[in-house]
This record gives structure tokens, C-alpha cells and sequence, in this order.
């Protein structure tokens, strides 16, 4: 069974700095991970999509790796703000046999605090 | 694009009573889950779908029913409410096994 873990469970950082939020996944048979930010109260965002077959994925500020054979994906924020305190979320889509593609494993999250 | 529409926000039902929750998506994906957030739990399938007519349970389908009868609705139905089913509910969908997926805003539901 597909486990994600998240690494660490809340983050409190300065306005300006970089950071790197951790996620881990047991079974490195998958199609794709997806990162998501959710704030209190709201649904999930997606913020990057990394297919099995790439290494990275970047967006503005964000970057996103992926280290399919060592079931490793970090999201890369720079220079952050305080608008990006949420709740980060990252999920894999299984790429093994029968219709587990049509499902995501997620992490329970990185709570990240942006203070001015 | 609407992209994923959940209704209601919000929802207080007593035990026993049933309800659905409605998802619809109008970017016309093939594939539709339902998923429950709890405190300490994440984010757990319930029901899916891989489009119109198929669908198939996930990791907590107990006390929830679905139907795939076109491709842009995928109702949830709770059919005897419980108060462990106080949770918020969200509805995504996906075009391929190769898509990021879109989520609803949620359905935030208290059986009291």
C-alpha cells in the first residue's frame, strides 16, 4: 500500500527566506505527483504537477523535484511571504496495474507560517 | 470554465437523516473522486469514478453511495448519517491517468 509522508508537520520561518518542504512516498511505481497548497477553510490548489518521467517542474517563486527511485519530492520555495502561509499538500497518482491511476495518496500536509 | 462545483458549503444534518452532496465539472474529465479531510487524517478516497456508468470504492466507502450517470455529475450519498461522518468533503477530477487533478471548494458537514 502506497504511504506519503510529509516532512515537517509545520514550518515557521522570517518573511525572505528560502525553504524546502520534504515528501516521501513508499512505492515508486507512479504516474505523477502533484503539489497542492490548501488555506484554512478552502479547497486544495494545485501549484505543480511533476510527471515520473521528470526530474523538476517550476512555477514563479516554486520549484518542484522529483526523485522517482528514491521515492523523494521537495517543493522549493523562494523568498517567501507571508501570503504563502498554508497548508502544503503533496500526492501521488499510483501508475500500477488496474484503474489505480484514477486515485491520489496524499501526505498530511506541511503547515507553513510566513511571519512579516 | 466553472472547472469543479460543489454543493452545499455547508450542511448540518441530524443521525440518521440521509443527504447528497453534488459535484459537477464542466471541463468534461473522465475521472471524478470523492474524498473526506479529517484532523490528523488527511485526505482519504471514498468513491471513484473512471467515467460515466463505472464506479468503484475507495479507502473508506462504508455509509456513502455513488453514481456516475454523466460524465459531468458525481453525486455522494450518505445514506443513514453518523456523527463519525462529520467531516469536510471535497470532489476533484482528472482527464487521464497522466492529469493533475482539480479540486471543489468542499463541503463542510456536521451530523450532529
Amino acid at each position: 500500500k502506497q504511504e506519503v509522508t510529509q516532512i515537517p508537520a509545520a514550518l515557521s520561518v522570517p518573511e525572505g527566506e528560502n525553504l524546502v518542504l520534504n515528501c516521501s512516498f513508499t512505492d515508486s511505481a507512479i504516474y505523477n505527483l502533484q503539489w497542492f497548497r490548501q488555506d484554512p477553510g478552502k479547497g486544495l490548489t494545485s501549484l505543480l504537477l511533476i510527471q515520473s518521467s521528470q526530474r523538476e517542474q517550476t512555477s514563479g517563486r516554486l520549484n518542484a523535484s522529483l526523485d522517482k527511485s528514491s521515492g523523494r519530492s521537495t517543493l522549493y520555495i523562494a523568498a517567501s511571504q507571508p501570503g504563502d502561509s498554508a497548508t502544503y499538500l503533496c500526492a501521488v497518482r499510483p501508475g500500477a496495474k488496474e484503474t489505480s491511476g484514477s486515485r491520489l495518496t496524499f501526505g498530511e500536509g506541511t503547515q507553513l507560517t510566513v511571519n512579516p | 470554465n466553472a472547472g469543479v462545483t460543489q454543493t452545499p458549503k455547508f450542511q448540518v444534518l441530524k443521525t440518521g437523516q440521509s443527504m447528497t452532496l453534488q459535484c459537477a465539472q464542466d471541463m468534461n474529465h473522465e475521472y471524478m473522486s470523492w474524498y473526506r479531510q479529517d484532523p490528523g487524517m488527511g485526505l482519504r478516497l471514498i468513491h471513484y469514478s473512471v467515467g460515466a456508468g463505472i464506479t468503484d470504492q475507495g479507502e473508506v466507502p462504508n455509509g456513502y453511495n455513488v453514481s456516475r450517470s454523466t460524465t459531468e455529475d458525481f453525486p455522494l450519498r450518505l445514506l443513514s448519517a453518523a456523527p463519525s461522518q462529520t467531516s469536510v468533503y471535497f470532489c476533484a477530477s482528472s482527464t487521464s491517468d497522466r492529469d493533475g487533478y482539480t479540486f471543489g471548494s468542499g463541503t463542510r458537514l456536521t451530523v450532529v
